[in-house]
C-alpha cells in the first residue's frame, strides 16, 4: 500500500496525558498537512510542512501542540496535557505540490476521557 | 472571514435519481475549488477539481463547474448508485501551498 498511513488509528487517553501520532506520507511527496475534524464538521487546517520546514501553524494549534517532520519524511503530531476538547479525528495529507491535490490518510481518532 | 458553505445533509435518494449538492464560497481572489468524498471507513479522496472560472471538473459521473459570478461550485450526478453513498466535502485553496478550507460536508444516502 503506497498511500498515506497514520498510526495509531484509534487512541483513548486520560485527560492530562501526552499523546503522539505518526504520519507516513507518500514517499515522493514534499508537502505534508495536518488537519483536525470533529463530528459533523469538515477538516480544519492545523499545520503544514514543505519538506522538513514547518511553514504555518493555525491558531487552532495551541502551545500544547507540536509537529515535526524530521528529514522531510514522516511527521509526528504531539499533544501535551490533553483536554477533552482535543477529542477529534486527526488527519494527515500529503501532496507533490499540485495545489489542492492532497492525498489523505484514514486518520487517528483521539478520545480524551 | 472567507468560508465554504454547502447544503446540509443527509440527502436521501433512490438509485438512479439526480443528485445536486450546493456549494458556495467567499474568498478574496480566485481560489481553486475541489470536491472530496469520504466513503464509509475510508479516508478523504479527491473527487474532482477546477482551478479557474468556467472550468468544469468531472470524475466518476460527477461534475461541477466553477462559477465566479455566483461564487459556486455545485456537485451534480445524473444517476446515482448505492455505491455513491458517502460524505461529500467542498473545499477551496486558501494559499499557494495547497492549504484547504473545507465545508461541513454533506452526507448522501442512496437506497436501492
Amino acid at each position: 500500500d503506497t498511500g498515506v498511513s497514520q498510526d495509531p488509528r484509534h487512541k483513548i487517553t486520560k485527560r492530562g496525558q501526552n499523546v503522539t501520532f505518526r504520519c507516513d506520507p507518500i514517499s515522493e511527496h514534499n508537502r505534508l498537512y495536518w488537519y483536525r475534524q470533529t463530528l459533523g464538521q469538515g477538516p480544519e487546517f492545523l499545520t503544514y510542512f514543505q519538506n522538513e520546514a514547518q511553514l504555518e501553524k493555525s491558531r487552532l494549534l495551541s502551545d500544547r501542540f507540536s509537529a515535526e517532520r524530521p528529514k522531510g519524511s514522516f511527521s509526528t503530531l504531539e499533544i501535551q496535557r490533553t483536554e477533552q476538547g482535543d477529542s477529534a479525528m486527526y488527519l494527515c495529507a500529503s501532496s507533490l505540490g499540485t495545489v489542492g491535490e492532497a492525498f489523505f490518510g484514514q486518520g487517528t481518532r483521539l478520545t480524551v476521557v | 472571514g472567507d468560508s465554504v458553505t454547502q447544503m446540509e445533509g443527509p440527502v436521501t435518494l433512490s438509485e438512479e435519481a439526480f443528485l445536486t449538492i450546493n456549494c458556495t464560497y467567499t474568498a478574496t481572489g480566485y481560489p481553486s475549488l475541489f470536491w472530496y468524498v469520504q466513503y464509509p471507513g475510508e479516508g478523504l479522496q479527491l473527487l474532482l477539481k477546477a482551478t479557474k472560472a468556467d472550468d468544469k471538473g468531472s470524475n466518476k459521473g460527477f461534475e461541477a463547474t466553477y462559477r465566479k459570478e455566483t461564487t459556486s461550485f455545485h456537485l451534480e450526478k445524473g444517476s446515482v448508485q448505492v455505491s455513491d453513498s458517502a460524505v461529500y466535502f467542498c473545499a477551496r485553496t486558501t494559499d499557494s501551498w495547497g492549504k484547504l478550507q473545507f465545508g461541513a460536508g454533506t452526507q448522501v444516502v442512496v437506497t436501492p
